[in-house]
């Protein structure tokens, strides 16, 4: 069993904060690292998925960074806002057909 | 809206009834997957099917039983659930390997089992 660790749990942040949260994983059983954003009530969301060491992946003022060797990847958001507020989840493709997902970090942004 | 729509929304059943949960998927993808997100919980790979045959049946009891007739259709006959099973039930598909690429998913289905 593959074992996909997020940090913090949750974070609360006020408007303009830059945040970051971290996702650990087992470094020997790399192929994908996928990044997800959900939304209370509504779809799961992709943001990135990154397959090379040292990748870096921007959309707005999200972007997130990957270390295979180390086994983690820093998702980053830049002056955060109130709708930036969801679960971030990452989730690991050890190469076969299965993402295993971590819990996920609960992120509030109040105004 | 991600292209992959999930019916019904919401599900009351009871322990002796059979149900069926429906997904479709209008992306042309050719790989379609149930997960389970319990209350503190990661989301939980149910089962995967890539070109309609199932390639992953994740130790889920006989109690669910999925269905892929078609690339853009998947279905979850839900039959005798126990109260555990209460949870969101999430849809999603893919396009290329099954596992690889990016997953959009539906909007879920939350069970609840008296």
């Amino acid at each position: 069993i593959l074992n996909v660790e997020q940090s913090p749990q949750s974070l609360h942040v006020q408007e303009g904060d830059s945040t970051n949260f971290t996702c650990s994983f087992p470094s020997s059983n790399f192929y994908a690292l996928h990044w997800y954003r959900w939304e209370t009530a509504k779809s799961p969301e992709a943001l990135f998925v990154m397959t090379l060491n040292g990748d870096e992946k921007k959309k707005g003022r999200i972007s997130a960074t990957l270390n295979t060797k180390e086994g983690y990847s820093y998702l980053y958001i830049k002056g955060s806002q109130p709708e930036d507020s969801a679960t971030y989840l990452c989730a690991l493709n050890s190469g076969y057909s299965t993402l295993t997902f971590g819990k996920g970090t609960m992120l509030l942004v109040s105004p | 809206e991600t292209g992959v729509t999930q019916t019904p929304r919401h599900l009351v059943m009871g322990m002796t009834n059979k149900k069926s949960l429906k997904c479709e998927q209008h992306l042309g993808h050719n790989a379609m997957y149930w997960y389970k997100q319990s209350a503190k919980k990661p989301l939980e790979l149910m089962f995967v099917y890539s070109l309609e045959e199932r390639v992953e049946n994740n130790s889920v009891p006989s109690r669910f039983s999925p269905e892929c007739p078609n690339s853009s259709h998947l279905f979850l006959h839900l039959h005798t659930l126990q109260p555990e099973d209460s949870a969101l039930y999430l849809c999603a598909s893919s396009q290329g390997r099954a596992g690889v690429g990016t997953q959009y998913f539906g909007p879920g289905t939350r069970l609840l089992v008296l």
